[in-house]
C-alpha cells in the first residue's frame, strides 16, 4: 500500500508570500493530521480532520494558516502571508481509526523555509 | 511549557551495547506513551508503545519501561545496531490512547558506532 505522500518536499519562499502544502493520506484513512516541527523543537499538533470535517484545529498558530480537505481525500495547508517563524518541517499523518494507540503513519514532511 | 521532555539531545553508543533513551512527562492526564523513530528526510515511524496500566512492553530488541510515580519512561535497545542510528521521539496521549492528539518531546539523536 502506498504511504502518506507530501509535496513539495522542500519549499523556499520569501516573507509575505503564499505557500500551499499538500498531503495525500493512505487510501481509506478517514483521519488526517497535520503536525509541525520547528528546528530543534518538539513536533507539535496542528489539526485533525475526519473525512472532510475539521475535528480539532486547536494547534493552528494563527489565522494565516488555512487547512482544507475537500472531498475527504487529500488535504492542503496554506500559509498566507508567510512569516519567518513559519519555517519548519510540516508533517502529515493519517490513520484508519482515531486512536493514538495504533500509531499513525507519517509522511516524509515538507521542509518550509521562509526568508 | 513542555509536557514531554527528552533532556538528552544526543546519545552515542557502541554497536552491540545497550542504548537507553529517557523521557519525562508532566501532564498527569497522559496515560499512553509511544516511541517514534525518525531517519533524516523521512517522517517519524511508530516503534513501540505502552499503556499506563503496564510498566513494561517488549518487542524484539526494543523494550519500553514506564514509571508512573516518577512520570518517567525509557526505551532500551539491546543490542544496538548501526541501523538504529536515528532521532527517537517520545510521545504521549491521553484517554487511554483513544485520544488522537500526540504530544511529542524534542527528540534524542542516537548514534550507534560500529
Amino acid at each position: 500500500e502506498a504511504g502518506v505522500t507530501q509535496f513539495p518536499s522542500h519549499s523556499v519562499i520569501e516573507k509575505g508570500q503564499t505557500v500551499t502544502l499538500r498531503c495525500d493520506p493512505i487510501s481509506g484513512h478517514d483521519n488526517l493530521y497535520w503536525y509541525r516541527r520547528v528546528m530543534g523543537k518538539e513536533i507539535k499538533f496542528l489539526l485533525h480532520f475526519v473525512k472532510e470535517s475539521k475535528q480539532d484545529e486547536s494547534g493552528m498558530p494563527n489565522n494565516r494558516f488555512l487547512a482544507e480537505r475537500t472531498g475527504g481525500t487529500y488535504s492542503t495547508l496554506k500559509v498566507q502571508p508567510a512569516e519567518l517563524e513559519d519555517s519548519g518541517v510540516y508533517f502529515c499523518a493519517s490513520s484508519q481509526d482515531r486512536q493514538a494507540v495504533l500509531g499513525y503513519t507519517f509522511g516524509s514532511g515538507t521542509r518550509l523555509t521562509v526568508v | 511549557d513542555q509536557q514531554v521532555k527528552q533532556n538528552s539531545p544526543s546519545l552515542s553508543v557502541q554497536e552491540g551495547r545497550i542504548s537507553i533513551l529517557n523521557c519525562d512527562y508532566t501532564n498527569s492526564m497522559f496515560d499512553y506513551f509511544l516511541w517514534y523513530k525518525k531517519y533524516p528526510a523521512e517522517g517519524p515511524t511508530f516503534l513501540i508503545s505502552i499503556s499506563s496500566i503496564k510498566d513494561k512492553n517488549e518487542d524484539g530488541r526494543f523494550t519500553v519501561f514506564l514509571n508512573k510515580s516518577a512520570k518517567h519512561l525509557s526505551l532500551h535497545i539491546v543490542p544496538s545496531q548501526p541501523g538504529d542510528s536515528a532521532v527517537y521521539f517520545c510521545a504521549a496521549s491521553a484517554s487511554g490512547g483513544s485520544n488522537y492528539k500526540l504530544t511529542f518531546g524534542k527528540g534524542t539523536l542516537l548514534t550507534v558506532n560500529p
